[in-house]
């Protein structure tokens, strides 16, 4: 069946841009993370959904990020007056959300952001 | 605050040798440990995962970990690596009750023929 998918694969912007990043879970899974992975580094959480609701958002850098998820299924992470050092590969994980933590986590290929 | 360490950025072994890699965390209370691995132009997949029970853990590929809680490690081991075991290699904490996972830098694997 169809995993994780996210869109753009690739984003080029220009600092001080708002950008927009898609990702479109495997279908029934109500847990949804987004995590930020820069060059060399490990993921890093950002936002975690179950269903339409923010479960979690604590790793979100400050307020110039923001995630959606309206109808628990598709999310949205949202950039807004982007700076270089946003520049990293986004990924997006679905889970089926009925075991919390220890569900499985299914990774997207990721979108790369790039802030010139 | 949870944290992990991999201690080690980057290890090459030859095609058939054993391999382990090493993972420590820093958590008040038994965590839940993961192993993911990241090939090139492939998205990160669980190798295998640990909360509870039998500290020695099997995973997908031929891997296996350790939990040894008097040394918070998480050790991920193979008997004997394949060419295509070439990948980076990430472990990971979350708390028994949030989701809030935090992934280690990674070890990135050199596989020599």
């Amino acid at each position: 069946g169809a995993g994780v998918s996210q869109t753009p694969s690739n984003k080029v912007t220009e600092k001080g841009k708002y950008v927009e990043l898609r990702c479109d879970p495997i279908s029934g899974h109500t847990a949804l993370y987004w995590y930020r992975q820069s060059l060399g580094q490990g993921p890093e959480f950002l936002i975690y959904f179950q269903g339409t609701g923010a479960a979690d958002d604590s790793g979100l850098p400050n307020d110039r990020f923001f995630a959606v998820r309206p109808e628990g299924s598709v999310s949205t992470l949202k950039i807004q007056r982007t700076e270089r050092g946003d520049s990293a590969v986004y990924l997006c994980a679905s889970s089926p959300g009925a075991s919390g933590a220890l569900d499985t986590q299914y990774f997207g290929p990721g979108t790369r952001l790039t802030v010139l | 605050a949870q944290s992990v360490t991999q201690p080690d950025i980057h290890i090459t072994v030859s095609e058939g040798a054993s391999l382990e890699l090493r993972c420590n965390y820093s958590y008040g209370a038994t965590p839940y440990l993961f192993w993911y691995v990241q090939s090139p132009g492939q998205g990160l997949q669980l190798l295998l995962k640990y909360f509870s029970g039998d500290t020695l853990v099997q995973g997908i590929k031929g891997f296996e970990a350790e939990f040894k809680r008097s040394q918070s490690s998480f050790n991920l081991r193979k008997p004997s690596v394949h060419w295509s075991d070439a990948a980076e290699y990430f472990c990971a904490v979350a708390h028994n009750y949030g989701q809030n996972f935090v992934f280690g830098p990674g070890t990135r694997l050199s596989v020599l023929p």
